[in-house]
């Protein structure tokens, strides 16, 4: 059945670090995003992709990167250099230029020590 | 500067009775507007949408209201039920841009038996 996965659910890293997380959807959307929630934050987009091979910042890219070399995938990197990176991210993904209800995957808790 | 706020972070309802959370935008090209529903550590799903063409839409027990001179929607769960406790997020897109949703805060709705 489709839908879309990321994985680990949780993940710990020491600081200085980089980890990739990982975003996988089947529902062949052609949108991805990448989401950041922290405690009374709401959602805060870091990175977004609208086709293979082509990505762009959001409202919190510092610190981030991503890649889109297939449409089913978008992984997220947390480089070291940003400042905060414990939170919850969540990737998400719709269809193209319409208002279509995006779909989330079930999120990953990254911690860093 | 936030263009999308939910100003109550809590809402306590007894079951049976209505839910009504709100929501306020600044920007007026904003004229789709979705609302979303978390449990803690899953990625959020939606739950119903509106038109700015519209000044309600239903879905069983799920009503969203648009106010456009006001600049405000509300959500309405009646009867509400105990399975409703979840974090609520308002989000709205506009015409012309990427119609990539700008995200709310979020309002943590607790039902009690």
């Amino acid at each position: 059945d489709g839908g879309i996965t990321q994985s680990p659910k949780y993940l710990f890293r020491k600081e200085g670090q980089n980890v990739t997380l990982s975003c996988e959807q089947n529902l062949n959307h052609d949108a991805m995003y990448w989401y950041r929630q922290d405690p009374g934050q709401g959602l805060r987009l870091i990175y977004y992709s609208q086709i293979v091979n082509d990505f762009q910042k959001g409202d919190i890219a510092e610190g981030y990167s991503v890649s889109r070399e297939k449409k089913e995938s978008f992984p997220l990197t947390v480089t070291s250099a940003q400042k905060n990176p414990t939170a919850f991210y969540l990737c998400a993904s719709n269809l193209r230029g319409s208002y279509n209800e995006q779909f989330f995957g079930p999120g990953t808790r990254l911690t860093v020590l | 500067d936030q263009q999308v706020k939910q100003n109550s972070p809590s809402l306590s309802v007894q079951e049976g009775r209505i839910s009504i959370l709100n929501c306020d935008y600044t920007n007026s090209m904003f004229d789709y507007f979705l609302w979303y529903k978390k449990y803690p550590a899953e990625g959020p799903t939606f739950l119903i949408s509106i038109s700015s063409i519209k000044d309600k839409n239903e879905d069983g027990r799920f009503t969203v209201f648009l106010n456009k001179s006001a600049k405000h929607l509300s959500l309405h769960i009646v009867p509400s039920q105990p399975g409703d406790s979840a974090v609520y997020f308002c989000a709205a897109s506009e015409t012309g841009g990427s119609y990539i949703p700008t995200f709310g805060r979020g309002t943590s709705l607790i039902v009690h038996p």
